[in-house]
């Protein structure tokens, strides 16, 4: 199975700034990486899938990049209503698996 | 608008059994693959089957093989979870979940596009 791992798990922000969350996977992927985002009490969102393609609807300050082990989502310029938790998957082969997640949280 | 209604949820005993139903609209049903993922009580995401647009492939994460069985009617526009020999573990929320897809060196680059808002799984004594 391809483990993938996300650091930090957590991270403390403030509204404006550039945040780097990282996903390695255990082997290399291409760019069969998609990113979600889930805040308290609701269902995940898709944000980017391949690797750095954005989602319909989904705000330009949020980009990813990277290809075959390592992964980037970065936030421009944070907003307050992005402070939830983050999460890659590998979508390269079955099991699909996922990071373990970020928690932004409001400094 | 797609839309995705799970239900089928609640508590079970361990070794009970329950089945899940996504019912699906806002889409041509049988023209996408689906998903169920789960997520235990503040724990990450945990993706549990596959199935294809016309049931022509299934696949589990290994917690789930020989216990959970995922099927779909397109005649409905639903998707069901049979599972059974239920488990402490098994306990959590279950989304249903529509893939997007593009083609990518002649092979789908599959992702979660669309999700329901889950139905809640206990499985306690």
């Amino acid at each position: 199975d391809i483990q993938m791992a996300q650091s930090p798990s957590s991270l403390t922000a403030s509204v404006g700034d550039r945040v780097i969350i990282t996903c390695r996977a255990s082997q290399a992927i291409g760019n069969f990486l998609n990113w979600y985002q889930q805040k308290p009490g609701e269902a995940p969102r898709l944000l980017i899938y391949a690797a750095s393609s954005l989602q319909s609807g989904v705000p330009s300050r949020f980009s990813g990049s990277g290809s075959g082990t390592e992964f980037n989502l970065t936030i421009s310029s944070l907003q307050p209503e992005d402070f939830a938790t983050f999460y890659c998957q590998q979508c390269r082969g079955f099991p699909y698996t996922f990071g373990q997640g970020t928690k932004l949280e409001f400094k | 608008e797609v839309q995705l209604e799970e239900s089928g949820g609640g508590l079970v005993q361990p070794g009970g059994s329950l089945r899940l139903s996504c019912a699906a609209s806002g889409f041509t049903f049988g023209s996408y693959s689906m998903n169920w993922v789960r997520q235990a009580p503040g724990k990450g995401l945990e993706w549990v089957s596959y199935i294809g647009s016309v049931s022509e492939a299934m696949y589990y994460a290994d917690s789930a093989k020989g216990r959970f069985t995922v099927f779909r009617d397109n005649g409905k526009s639903s998707m069901y979870l049979q599972m059974n020999s239920l488990r402490d573990e098994d306990t959590a929320v279950y989304y249903c979940v529509r893939d997007g897809a593009i083609w990518v060196g002649g092979a789908p680059l599959r992702y979660f596009q669309h999700w329901g808002r889950g139905t809640p799984v206990t499985v306690s004594s």
